[in-house]
């Protein structure tokens, strides 16, 4: 059972391109969601999604997309990258659309945009 | 939004000893959970506890809803506790899992 997988687990990229980091599951799990973490804190909730089709905003939306196609996949997407958007991405996901189900992370995306 | 609070930022232990993290929320929560963040990156979760108290092995947790603050017990501390522990919490009974997390308490346990 591999869990949450993302890929890759280290990009660089310069300001202005664009790249999808990728997310999957294979629990079944309804629930998915991206954060990010920046040095010295705690993970900011970028965007989520309750089911296939399903998608809302977070805490910090701006200049990430998303979609679900898939109940295993949740692709994010850099359009235009800033280095401000220079961070450790996760990629979690938890069984049902209730609240109180336990989070798993994927094991991260080190982005550095230059 | 809600505010999350651990204490203290950091924590040096030696091997054996023990110890309490704290965690202060804001508002009331239906959601709280702890993780762990070891020193490669990666994050478990410890335990799901809006209210009440858990144990699994030297870990326990308990929270006390009703005064927003919620306690992570490390006892007989190994080095492999080491890593940031972060405590993140739910508002309101909402779709999913949308957690606010704290900034996360650091952990170094000496051999």
């Amino acid at each position: 059972n591999a869990g949450v997988t993302q890929t890759p687990k280290f990009q660089v990229l310069k300001t202005g391109q664009s790249m999808t980091l990728q997310c999957a599951q294979d629990m079944n799990h309804e629930y998915m969601s991206w954060y990010r973490q920046d040095p010295g804190m705690g993970l900011r909730l970028i965007h989520y999604s309750v089911g296939a089709g399903i998608t809302d905003q977070g805490e910090v939306p701006n200049g990430y997309n998303v979609s679900r196609s898939t109940t295993e996949d949740f692709p994010l997407r850099l359009l235009s990258a800033a280095p401000s958007q220079t961070s450790v991405y996760f990629c979690a996901s938890s069984y049902s659309r209730g609240a109180g189900e336990k989070l798993f992370f994927g094991s991260g995306t080190q982005l550095s945009v230059l | 939004g809600i505010q999350v609070e651990q204490s203290p930022p950091d924590l040096i232990l030696q091997e054996g000893a023990n110890s309490t993290l704290r965690c202060n929320f804001s508002d009331s929560v239906n959601n709280l959970q702890w993780f762990h963040q070891n020193p490669w990156g990666q994050l478990i979760n410890l335990f799901y506890i809006p209210s009440g108290t858990k144990q699994n092995g030297r870990l326990s947790a308990t929270t006390v809803a009703t005064e927003r603050y919620s306690l992570l017990y490390i006892s007989s501390s190994q080095t492999t506790d080491s890593g940031v522990y972060f405590c993140a919490v739910e508002m309101v009974k909402a779709a999913g899992n949308k957690l606010t997390f704290g900034g996360g308490t650091r952990v170094l346990v000496k051999p």
